[in-house]
């Protein structure tokens, strides 16, 4: 149950956009994103939780479709501080107060000057 | 706050042996996780705990044990320490339940089992 996420890596140059997808099999009572830099912990950026809720984050936007189960991150005019691998994590128990994050295997994002 | 911290940063283990990775907090989190990292591979949850005296299982915990005395700390303890536990270790904390609630990760501690 291990959410999907798409594409696998990302080769941008300053200025360009990327969407990050992360798809799940089952109802997803949140998604959650994180981005961890080259040799360094994982960072929390944002929750999305159920209600399509589009939230942001300096130029980093993220929505989440309930029906379709999936959420799709925005990364606009990307500057080099971007790079490093996107990770969704989605809840194992749908709107269990204990429900620990499966993670996906992530998405290398790198930008180019 | 210095956040959650890990020690050691690195270490290299024989076959067979023991050790324990430390993990403290110091924002009063009352939920606490441990995570191994392989590459390609995303983080998986070795154990959690909810609170002191409270632990349980995630998704890979053979070869692992967990105890949490206070809320401060949660260390990990591997037995018999075997190639396959050759990975990055995280820890992390959130103030409650991970679902609602961002986590706090350490700098983790890369291990290496030859």
């Amino acid at each position: 149950q291990q959410p999907v996420q798409s594409p696998q890596a990302v080769i941008l140059r300053e200025g360009e956009d990327a969407v990050i997808n992360c798809s799940s099999s089952k109802a997803l009572y949140s998604v959650h994103w994180y981005r961890q830099k080259h040799g360094e912990a994982p960072v929390f950026l944002m929750i999305l939780l159920k209600g399509g809720e589009q939230k942001g984050h300096e130029k980093i936007s993220a929505s989440f479709n309930e029906k379709k189960q999936q959420s799709s991150l925005y990364l606009t005019a990307s500057q080099l501080s971007y790079s490093g691998t996107y990770f969704c994590g989605t809840p194992m128990n749908y709107g269990g107060s204990q429900g620990n994050l499966i993670f996906g295997k992530g998405t290398k994002l790198s930008v180019k000057p | 706050n210095a956040g959650v911290t890990q020690t050691p940063k690195f270490r290299i283990l024989k076959i067979g042996q023991s050790m324990t990775l430390q993990c403290a907090q110091d924002m009063n989190h009352n939920y606490m996780y441990w995570y191994r990292q392989d590459p390609g591979m995303g983080l998986k949850l070795i154990y959690y705990s909810v609170g002191a005296g409270i632990t349980d299982k995630g998704e890979v915990p053979n070869g692992y044990n967990v105890s949490r005395s206070t809320t401060e700390d949660f260390p990990l303890r591997l037995e018999l320490a075997a190639p396959s536990q050759t990975s990055v270790y995280f820890c992390a904390s959130s103030r409650l339940a991970v679902s609602s609630y961002e986590q706090y990760f350490g700098p983790g501690t890369r291990l290496t089992v030859t």
